[in-house]
């Protein structure tokens, strides 16, 4: 049973060009969470979706930043004309279940991405 | 002022010894209170989980929540290096308002040497 996959694992891009990072929730999952981690930090919750659905994204930015869980494929979000200070470790989580029971959320490895 | 603290550390014990992880936090809607390891590089792995106050024991592994103080605390008996590695603790509330979300500490960084 695979954990959950991010891709691609390193991302550059270069300041004004979009991001797209995609999660595959584990087998069966169907919440699946978006966390961002800057160095020497924790992990900020940025948003919460179960498919074709965003629940929570009160940790997104406004603007620039958005997020999908569409019925088929992975969960993906996207970052345009990103600047420097989107450089960061981005992790997905999936649960198989939501609220109030989500406290076993799994982490994928995590997708660094470096803005030059 | 942070929702939830945490020392960053960094801590160093010889192998063997009993280390003590904490967080404090000040939202009184918290309910579930999780532990995560992380190595260099790697994402989270979930070590425990606990709701409520009590205390609950995996292993060398033993989590403890005091409500009334708002503190929480990881202990590892017979610390080995391979605990070498950044903890986080992490706190979520019950109610649908927030759902899925969870706040997470900035995490210390601990070296076990051999």
């Amino acid at each position: 049973n695979a954990g959950v996959m991010q891709n691609p694992r390193h991302l550059v891009r270069r300041r004004g060009q979009e991001a797209r990072l995609r999660c595959s929730p584990m087998k069966g999952h169907s919440h699946v969470y978006w966390y961002r981690q800057l160095p020497e930090e924790g992990l900020k919750f940025m948003v919460y979706l179960q498919k074709e659905n965003i629940i929570d994204e009160s940790g997104m930015p406004k603007e620039r930043f958005s997020a999908e869980f569409p019925k088929e494929g992975p969960s993906i979000l996207r970052i345009q004309q990103v600047v420097r200070g989107d450089s960061a470790a981005y992790f997905c989580a999936s649960s198989p279940m939501g609220p109030p029971m989500n406290t076993e959320a799994f982490f994928g490895q995590g997708t660094r991405l470096t803005v030059v | 002022q942070k929702e939830v603290e945490q020392d960053p550390g960094p801590l160093s014990v010889p192998e063997g010894a009993i280390v003590s992880l904490n967080c404090t936090y000040s939202n009184s809607a918290f309910q579930y209170f999780m532990w995560y390891r992380q190595y260099s590089r790697k994402g989270p792995e979930l070590l425990m989980y606990t709701y409520s106050s009590g205390n609950k024991e995996d292993g060398r592994f033993t989590a403890q929540v005091d409500k009334s103080s708002k503190y929480i605390s990881l202990f590892i008996r017979d610390s080995q290096p391979s605990d070498s590695a950044t903890y986080l603790c992490a706190m979520s509330a019950r109610v649908n308002t927030n759902a899925g979300k969870s706040t997470f500490g900035d995490g210390t960084t601990l070296t076990v040497k051999p």
